[in-house]
């Protein structure tokens, strides 16, 4: 079984702060990981994924995650809010076989950035 | 290019309808999903085929009966409709998970709200 735990539903920050969302995970395999950003009334947008490379990863918009196996977490991080960051994001485990991949996403966290 | 589309993008009917939402993609993938979001933004996979191959069915009522006429397209039939399956459903697509790649990208559409009164 798979799953991945938001810790915050909500989070607020001033713009040019910095952004921390958080997120557990529990897999009985090694996982891939990623987070995906949903603005209002939109699609969702991969942000960046982890597919056991490297353990701090690079995504797009500034955004990063570190993966760490000792404390199961994917925390989402950037230096500096912007404004157009404000959006749901979701951070989402995966589970492949041949053939397809199967999501599980976390209950999402919706990130305001105050001006 | 639109890479994942959805039609329609809202949809208003009333319980005991039945209803079709489309989904096509122009990637060139083997792999499509139907998702449903609920007003709490909650994320769960419905479906997915894979070459027109049902691969996933997540404990979905069978009034949901996805259709795959190609692998381009991935459409969803809703048969008598209810107040609880008012959702925003995302189709998404990805390549086919081959031995020794951990996972690829799901390339979602923009979704369909429904809304059952």
């Amino acid at each position: 079984a798979q799953s991945v735990t938001q810790l915050d539903s909500h989070v607020s920050v001033s713009e040019g702060t910095p952004v921390l969302l958080r997120c557990n995970y529990s897999s009985s395999y090694s996982p891939s990981l990623f987070w995906y950003v949903q603005h209002p009334n939109k699609g969702l947008q991969l942000l960046l994924k982890y597919t056991s490379a490297a353990t701090l990863v690079k995504g797009i918009n500034g955004f990063e995650a570190e993966f760490k196996k000792s404390e199961t977490s994917f925390h989402l991080t950037k230096p500096s809010a912007h404004m157009s960051d404000a959006a749901e994001y979701f951070c989402v485990v995966s589970l492949s076989n041949f053939g397809n991949e199967k999501l599980t996403f976390g209950t999402g966290t919706r990130l305001t950035i105050i001006p | 290019d639109t890479a994942v589309s959805q039609t329609p993008k809202y949809l208003v009917t009333q319980m005991g309808n039945d209803k079709s939402i489309k989904c096509e993609q122009n990637l060139g993938h083997d792999t499509m999903y139907w998702y449903k979001q609920d007003s709490k933004k909650f994320l769960k996979i419905m479906f997915s085929y894979n070459n027109k191959e049902l691969i996933i069915n997540e404990t979905v009522p069978n009034r949901f009966s996805p259709k795959s006429p190609d692998k381009a397209h991935l459409n969803l039939h809703i048969n008598s409709l209810e107040l609880g399956d008012s959702a925003v459903y995302f189709c998404a697509s990805s390549p086919t998970i081959l031995a020794g790649v951990s996972s690829y990208e799901q390339y979602f559409g923009p979704g369909t709200r429904l809304t059952v009164t």
